[in-house]
């Protein structure tokens, strides 16, 4: 069955310091994969995506992430966080056209001074 | 990027009563839409795909006659609401592809938040 498993329901990170959020999926076939952003009360911006080619994609806002498919993999890193990037965070998987895409359950991270 | 824009953002409604929320492609045409429930700290579950000129795809689960979905134009989409209950209140969000994509990458719409009384 199609999957998306983001382990971690929320971290806590300094200002400054770097972040890591895990995304592990189950996929029938060649996934593409996205990160997206949802602020409070907003609906979601994508951050980065992949779907082939190189394995690290770069995103918007210092974001990126890598594909690791002997892993099932697809984590989210940024060298240095701001405090604008709390947020939720969600994994997705998809296909063509944006069907059958499905969301992980989302990482919440907030950002202490 | 492509724009989509969900209105109204908010609404609160009477318990019985029907609520309209559209979705629209500002820029694009979007032959397919997709609406999500999100419960609090939940991630979205998808309701519906919602194609243009022909009816929508439920997801096993959904009750169509209460959520009903039209998408009459290649630019909007709107979900009703019927006889709306307390368990109904919940933030919806729509979604667009954009046509020949092959990239998958969605462009989500602001989001309503319905709260039934």
């Amino acid at each position: 069955a199609q999957s998306v498993t983001q382990p971690d329901i929320h971290i806590t990170v300094s200002e400054g310091a770097s972040l890591e959020l895990r995304c592990n999926y189950s996929y029938g076939a060649t996934p593409y994969l996205f990160w997206y952003v949802q602020s409070p009360g907003q609906g979601l911006q994508l951050l980065l995506k992949y779907f082939s080619g190189d394995t690290l994609v770069q995103g918007i806002k210092g974001f990126e992430a890598e594909f690791k498919r002997s892993q099932s993999s697809f984590n989210l890193r940024k060298p240095s966080v701001h405090w604008s990037d709390a947020a939720e965070y969600f994994c997705a998987v998809g296909s063509t056209g944006g069907f059958k895409t499905i969301f992980g359950a989302g990482t919440r991270l907030f950002v202490k001074a | 990027g492509a724009v989509v824009s969900q209105h109204p953002s908010r609404v609160i409604c009477k318990s019985g009563t029907s609520v309209k929320i559209e979705c629209r492609s500002l820029d694009f045409q979007a032959t397919t839409m997709f609406w999500y429930r999100q419960f609090p700290k939940q991630s979205l579950m998808l309701m519906a795909t919602s194609n243009e000129g022909s009816k929508a795809t439920y997801e096993q689960g959904v009750e169509k006659d209460k959520f009903l979905i039209n998408h009459a134009s290649l630019t909007l989409s709107t979900l009703t609401v019927t006889s709306a209950h307390p368990e109904d209140s919940s933030f919806y969000i729509c979604s667009a592809s954009v046509g020949n994509s092959d990239t998958g990458e969605l462009f989500f719409g602001e989001g309503s938040r319905l709260t039934v009384l």
